[in-house]
């Protein structure tokens, strides 16, 4: 139990469909990360919320919205995804954004399916 | 951030240590090397990490050299459960929160 928590663990949805991935953090951390990871590729980062503020964005699609209410809770709201976004999404949490201390804490991930 | 170069697999006996090799030859002075691992189907979990001096704690060793341009971890007494992808990655403290993951070595731990 890492203290970073994710669901659903499991998501199959059609390309039409809207879903919501969510994340809660139990450690007081005040980042938050989502990272996609493909079949046989590596880790990819997505977004970064420092304080509830979005810091980083590497060029993902619209297609993927993230929301930060508060410091403890992440989601990911999904709408009209395509095949390719198929995909283990993970969050991840660490006590400050670049700072000293900086391990991350990472949820199971919600594995994606769409059809 | 420096790249990092891994072996894609190894294999160790169960109660061996085990010896993962990493190099990070472009790496610069104030670069960390980090070490974290994946078990199937779940997220990556932190080892340990470390900039100059060797580092120790209860799940690793972390070996850098003297030129810092390659780093071993070590798992003293490998179990059944450490099979996984290990990471080896290296970040600048001052730059972008980007943690680069790349493959890793698929570490299998044989009976």
């Amino acid at each position: 139990e890492t203290g970073v928590t994710q669901t659903p663990r499991h998501l199959v949805m059609g390309m039409t469909n809207k879903k919501s991935l969510k994340c809660e953090q139990h450690l007081g951390h005040n980042a938050m990360y989502w990272y996609k990871q493909s079949a046989k590729k590596p880790l990819e980062l997505m977004f970064v919320y420092s304080l509830e503020e979005r810091v980083e964005n590497n060029s993902v699609p619209s297609r993927f919205s993230p929301e930060c209410p508060n410091s403890s809770h992440l989601f990911l709201h999904l709408h009209t995804l395509q095949p390719e976004d198929s995909a283990l999404y993970l969050c991840a949490s660490s006590p400050v954004y670049g700072g000293t201390n900086e391990k991350l804490f990472f949820g199971s991930g919600t594995q994606l399916s769409v059809l | 951030d420096a790249k990092t170069t891994q072996p894609p697999s190894m294999d160790c006996a169960e109660g061996r240590a085990a010896n993962l090799p990493c190099n990070h030859s472009t790496i610069s002075g104030n670069e960390y090397v980090y070490w974290y691992r994946q078990i199937h189907s779940q997220g990556p979990q932190y080892i340990i990490h470390g900039l100059k001096n060797n580092e120790t704690n209860e799940m690793a060793s972390l070996i850098i050299t003297e030129d810092r341009k390659s780093s071993t971890l070590i798992l003293p007494h490998a179990t059944l459960r450490d099979t996984a992808v290990y990471y080896c990655i290296v970040r600048n403290r001052a730059g972008s929160y980007q943690l680069t993951f790349g493959k890793g070595t698929k570490l299998s731990v044989i009976p």
